[in-house]
């Protein structure tokens, strides 16, 4: 069965540290995507990339990184620099244009001890 | 420029029918996303219209006026397992592949 996938489902931080979050989908979509969602509120997008090598910031990029050098793999590093990373991070995949709309993973859920 | 708005809480009662109203600000809008989302789960796709009118899937529809920047979603024979957050998320017609995304509206079902 084609998905994406993302682990680990729960993460925890301590100050200073980098972390990475691994997204992988196997449904040979073009763009994947990177939100983060704090409690009761909306999704904001971090990173976005269309194609392999690319990616383009989006509106709370500050404080991560993100590679797209394959693409079924788009992982996102979260930085000591991002001050408040506490947060649940969706992955999501589409197969372009949004028209198909998104596929997302089950989240990652990060805490900061 | 690019907004979207919707209620941010509703509640309603088991068996009932209840709308959650979306309106949209977006440049080069294609089409319009529904989404549902229970609590630290991944959002899951409702429906998506492109058309003007009402699309109608089991319990639940959704319906767009492109004229008027205005979606909803019609959830009928409510279940307790409705309550969820729903989000309504809109693409564009040009080279960007992101949609864009309400901040969602949480419905509480009640016995």
């Amino acid at each position: 069965d084609g998905g994406i996938t993302q682990s680990p489902k729960y993460l925890f931080r301590k100050e200073g540290q980098n972390v990475t979050l691994s997204c992988e989908q196997n449904l040979n979509h073009d763009a994947m995507y990177w939100y983060r969602q704090d409690p009761g509120q909306g999704l904001r997008l971090i990173y976005y990339s269309q194609i392999v090598n690319d990616f383009q910031k989006g509106d709370i990029a500050e404080g991560y990184s993100v590679s797209r050098e394959k693409k079924e793999s788009f992982p996102l590093t979260v930085t000591s620099a991002q001050k408040n990373p506490t947060a649940f991070y969706l992955c999501a995949s589409s197969i372009g244009r949004g028209q198909g709309g998104y596929t997302f993973g089950s989240g990652t859920r990060l805490t900061v001890v | 420029g690019q907004n979207i708005d919707q209620p941010t809480e509703m509640t309603a009662t088991e068996g009932a029918i209840v709308q959650i109203n979306c309106t949209y600000q977006t440049s080069g809008f294609n089409g319009l996303f529904w989404y549902q989302q229970h609590a630290g789960e991944a959002p899951t796709f409702l429906s998506y219209n492109v058309l003007d009118g009402l699309e109608e899937k089991g319990r639940f529809s959704s319906f767009l006026s492109r004229s008027k920047g205005y979606s909803y979603l019609l959830l009928k024979e409510l279940q307790m397992k409705d309550s969820a957050s729903y989000l309504c998320a809109a693409s564009r017609m040009d080279s960007s592949y992101k949609l864009i995304f309400g901040s969602g509206t949480r419905l509480l079902v009640r016995p």
